[in-house]
């Protein structure tokens, strides 16, 4: 079963709020991403995590703080946002890659639709 | 140069029609290609991995050519459910590089 879930489906905070968004995988998946996607955009990565390891930060500002807890959750902490950072969401997972040449396919989560006012 | 690219589209295409949409990448290191399909404001899924040898799934044919660094999606027989946003998606690939590229996505609509 490909499923990611992710929690909440919705946020509106304000700018001066902390929140944060939760992602859980139980296929055994040992790579975890988080995207942000604008409307008529593709997804933006922000964060990938291999073996509960953070390996990739595409240089996301510090308010944004991802947190692997373990092997199956994912989270991403909230704090002190600007109204341009309203998006989706979404967490991703695949196997991870531990060989050189090829990757494995990303299966996305339904995603956090976030609204900063 | 943008490193996938993609026709924007629109596509308007009768239902049962045939529909072909292509995608140049830059990184001639690319190892892995996938299409996603992505439905209004949900998540993307993936359709299909692309692979040098071409492969088919039902209605569905995808193809890459590495020597011109360009990949297709074929799709024949389209249905009204077909119609949403495939986005053409690349990866260097190697040990630790799990980043993938989306191109900007081909809107699809399919009119009966």
């Amino acid at each position: 079963d490909t499923e990611v879930t992710q929690t909440p489906k919705h946020l509106v905070m304000g700018m001066t709020n902390k929140k944060s968004l939760k992602c859980e995988q139980h296929m055994g998946h040992r790579a975890m991403y988080w995207y942000k996607q604008k409307a008529k955009k593709p997804p933006e990565l922000m964060f990938v995590y291999s073996y509960e390891k953070l390996s990739i930060n595409e240089s996301v500002p510090s308010r944004f703080s991802p947190e692997c807890p373990n092997s199956s959750l994912l989270n991403l902490h909230l704090h002190a946002l600007q109204p341009e950072d309203s998006a989706l969401y979404l967490c991703a997972s695949s196997q991870a890659n531990l060989l050189a040449g090829g990757s494995y396919e990303q299966y996305f989560g339904p995603g956090t639709r976030l609204t900063v006012t | 140069r943008k490193e996938v690219e993609q026709d924007p589209g629109p596509f308007n295409v009768p239902e049962g029609a045939t529909v072909a949409f292509n995608c140049t990448y830059s990184n001639s290191a690319s190892q892995s290609f996938f299409w996603y399909r992505q439905d209004c404001r949900k998540e993307p899924k993936l359709l299909m991995s692309v692979y040098s040898s071409g492969n088919e799934d039902g209605r569905f044919t995808a193809q890459l050519n590495r020597a011109s660094q360009y990949i297709s999606l074929l799709i024949r027989d389209s249905k009204l459910s077909d119609s949403a946003t495939y986005l053409c998606v690349v990866n260097k690939g190697g040990f630790g590089n799990e980043k993938l590229t989306f191109g900007t996505g081909t809107r699809l609509t399919i009119i009966p």
